[in-house]
């Protein structure tokens, strides 16, 4: 089957820590994305990569990295530096000439 | 400049009638407009999209109506079923070298059998 796949579904993780994302994308798409999901603020954009070894900061990167060193693979960490780490976070993936068209199914990050 | 505001937050509809979520953006460079379903604990899925040449675009239930002079949109339900309870959330794509979307703050719909 074709798609996205984000793991785990769920997260905790301790203050202080640093925690990785993991998405992985079989369709054979160019483009990939961060986005966090926080209730009653839709989705914001947090990093974005339109090829392979590039990416740019979305509208609210300070806290996270990431890195694309392959074209399925977009991981996504989130470090001690961000203060509010609690959220849904969600990867898309989208061909070349398009924007996010598919989502994964999301982690659930929660600080304890 | 770069915001799309959705209304209403969230909406009740009873089985059989019309679902109505509107959006306005103020930024013109916008060049595609997608709504999205998402259900709880699920990613978005893309519903139905719309470049800004065309006035309306419908795919079964769903229609995108289109106002380029007023700046807004519309997604309409219409024989909306409680299968179709979930949030909705507008987006728009600011193009160029950029094309990333911006998304509405979701619509939460709930249809009563």
């Amino acid at each position: 089957d074709g798609g996205i796949t984000q793991s785990p579904k769920y997260l905790f993780r301790k203050e202080g820590q640093n925690v990785t994302l993991s998405c992985e994308q079989n369709l054979n798409h160019d483009a990939m994305y961060w986005y966090r999901q926080d209730p009653g603020q839709g989705l914001r954009l947090i990093y974005y990569s339109q090829i392979v070894n590039d990416f740019q900061k979305g509208d609210i990167a300070e806290g996270y990295s990431v890195s694309r060193e392959k074209k399925e693979s977009f991981p996504l960490t989130v470090t001690s530096a961000q203060k509010n780490p609690t959220a849904f976070y969600l990867c898309a993936s989208s061909p070349s000439g398009m924007t996010a068209a598919f989502f994964g199914q999301g982690t659930r990050l929660t600080v304890v | 400049q770069q915001q799309v505001k959705q209304s209403p937050q969230s909406l009740i509809v009873q089985k059989g009638g019309i679902s109505i979520i509107n959006c306005a953006y103020e930024n013109t460079a916008f060049d595609y407009f997608p709504w999205y379903q998402q259900f709880p604990g699920k990613g978005p899925a893309l519903l139905i999209a719309i470049r800004p040449d065309v006035s309306e675009k419908k795919e079964g239930r769903f229609t995108i109506s289109f106002n380029k002079s007023a700046k807004q949109f519309s997604l309409h339900i219409m024989d909306s079923q409680p299968g179709d309870s979930a949030t909705y959330f507008c987006a728009a794509n600011y193009g160029g070298a950029t094309n990333k979307l911006i998304f509405g703050t979701g619509t939460l719909l709930a249809v009563q059998p």
